[in-house]
C-alpha cells in the first residue's frame, strides 16, 4: 500500500516568513494529494488539492508543487500570518481508491 | 447546514465494554470514512462507505464493526473496546465515491481504561 512520509514534524518561523512542509510518497500511481490544516482541537479541514496532471497549484498565499518524477510534494504558505498556526497534513491516494494515507502532520507555529 | 456530526465528543470506556459512535452528514454526500488519530501517526482510515449498502475496510479494521444505516449516517461499533482503542475518532464524508475533498466532523475523544 502506499506510505506518505512528512517532513518537517514541527516548524516554527516568525510572522512574514515563509514556510515549507515536504511529503514523499512510495506509489508511483498515486494521483490526487490535499493538504488539510487543523487547528488546535478542531477537525481537519483541506486547504489545497493537486493532481498528478499538474505540477503547481496556488490559492492566495498557499501553494503545492509535485514532482512525480521524485514522488514528493510540498505545501507552501508565504506571507505567513499567527492565524497560519496549526497542524498540516499531506495525503496521498489513486483516484476512485479509497485507501487514502496520511502524513504523520507537521505542527507549524508563527510567531507575532 | 450541519455538515458533518459525531456523537459523542466525549467518552470513557473500560476494557471490554462496548459502544457505537455515531455520525450523520446532511450534505448528501455518497461516501462516509470513519478514520482515529494518533500522535505522531496522522489519521488512519479505519472503515468506509462508499455508495449507502456498501462497507470496507481500510488500514486499521481489527476490533471495530460499521453499519452505513441510509445515506446520511455511518456508525462505529466497539464491540469489546480495549486500551489499544484510546484515540480521537473523526468521521468524514465526501460527495462522490472516492475520498477526495473529505469535509470532517468535529471528532470524538475516546478514552480505555
Amino acid at each position: 500500500g502506499e506510505n506518505v512520509e512528512q517532513h518537517p514534524s514541527t516548524l516554527s518561523v516568525q510572522e512574514g516568513d515563509s514556510a515549507v512542509i515536504k511529503c514523499t510518497y512510495s506509489d508511483s500511481a498515486s494521483n490526487y494529494f490535499p493538504w488539510y490544516k487543523q487547528e488546535l482541537g478542531k477537525r481537519p479541514q483541506l486547504i489545497i488539492d493537486i493532481r498528478s496532471n499538474v505540477g503547481e497549484k496556488k490559492d492566495q498565499r498557499i501553494a503545492v508543487t509535485l514532482n512525480k518524477t521524485a514522488k514528493h510534494f510540498s505545501l507552501h504558505i508565504t506571507e505567513t500570518q499567527p492565524e497560519d498556526s496549526a497542524v498540516y497534513f499531506c495525503a496521498a491516494s489513486r483516484s476512485a481508491n479509497n485507501d487514502m494515507r496520511f502524513g504523520a502532520g507537521t505542527r507549524l507555529t508563527v510567531k507575532p | 447546514n450541519a455538515g458533518v456530526t459525531q456523537t459523542p465528543k466525549f467518552q470513557v470506556l473500560k476494557t471490554g465494554q462496548s459502544m457505537t459512535l455515531q455520525c450523520a452528514q446532511d450534505m448528501n454526500h455518497n461516501s462516509m470514512y470513519w478514520y482515529r488519530q494518533d500522535p505522531g501517526m496522522g489519521l488512519r482510515l479505519i472503515y468506509y462507505s462508499a455508495s449507502e449498502g456498501t462497507t470496507d475496510k481500510g488500514e486499521v479494521p481489527n476490533g471495530y464493526n460499521v453499519s452505513r444505516l441510509n445515506k446520511r449516517e455511518f456508525s462505529l461499533r466497539l464491540e469489546s473496546a480495549a486500551p489499544s482503542q484510546t484515540s480521537v475518532y473523526f468521521c468524514a464524508s465526501s460527495v462522490g465515491r472516492s475520498n477526495e475533498k473529505l469535509f470532517f466532523g468535529s471528532g470524538t475523544q475516546l478514552s480505555v481504561l
